[in-house]
């Protein structure tokens, strides 16, 4: 068992660029979901799907684009970013039918730390 | 705003020494959930409780979910160089998947 893989793990990129994060899990799963972490602040959650529909954007700016293809597969697409934009992106999953809670436990990638420059 | 406010934020002990680390809120959650991250690495999931009052033992920590379903705490009993990393507590309510996120424990435990 693999669990969540996400790539790549590390990306510096360009104001103008355009970039895109995977997240890939193993698990089962049907909800997925993208939190942002940057330093000294608590983990932010940017967008939840539940069986491949999206049901939570917490506000997120429109230069990241969530893209979930199926229940395994999870995208984030980013473009014209700034600098404040650099953080740790985790991706996670958790089983929408395990139980009452099953949903509340997430289980997460390793992360893709992104520069922006 | 749903807060989770956690304490102390940073913790530095030597190995063997015992710890209690807090996570409090003045909302009610139905289930919460402590998680472990090291550096470079996601937050791992240790434990869930959805009872108020609930006690739950992993070797050397114990969980404890607070009457009301409010806070909560983790001790960690003969800490180890192992233990080091962020702890942080998640509270979810019946929303789906949405938690909520303490800012963080940083522990380090030196031999």
């Amino acid at each position: 068992e693999t669990g969540v893989t996400q790539t790549p793990r590390h990306l510096v990129m360009g104001m103008t660029n355009k970039k895109s994060l995977k997240c890939e899990q193993h698990l089962g799963h049907n909800a997925m979901y993208w939190y942002k972490q940057s330093a000294k602040k608590p983990l932010e959650l940017m967008f939840v799907y539940n069986f491949k529909e999206q049901t939570e954007n917490n506000s997120v700016p429109s230069r990241f684009s969530p893209e979930c293809p199926n229940s395994s597969h999870l995208f984030l697409h980013l473009h014209t970013l700034q600098p404040e934009d650099s953080a740790l992106y985790l991706c996670a999953s958790s089983p929408r039918d395990r139980g009452r809670f099953g949903y509340h436990e997430q289980y997460f990638g390793p992360g893709t730390r992104l520069t922006v420059t | 705003t749903q807060l989770l406010e956690q304490s102390p934020q940073f913790l530095s002990i030597q190995e063997g020494e015992n710890l209690t680390v807090y996570c409090n809120s003045s909302s009610v959650f139905s289930s919460l959930q402590w998680y472990r991250q090291e550096p470079g690495e996601g937050p791992v999931l240790l434990v869930t409780v959805v009872t108020g009052g609930e006690v739950k033992k992993l070797k050397r920590l114990t969980f404890q979910f607070g009457d009301a379903r409010k806070d909560s705490s983790l001790h960690i009993t003969a800490a180890q160089p192992g233990d080091t990393g962020l702890y942080l507590c998640a509270g979810g309510r019946n929303q789906g998947g949405k938690l909520i996120f303490g800012q963080g424990t940083e522990l380090s435990v030196k031999p």
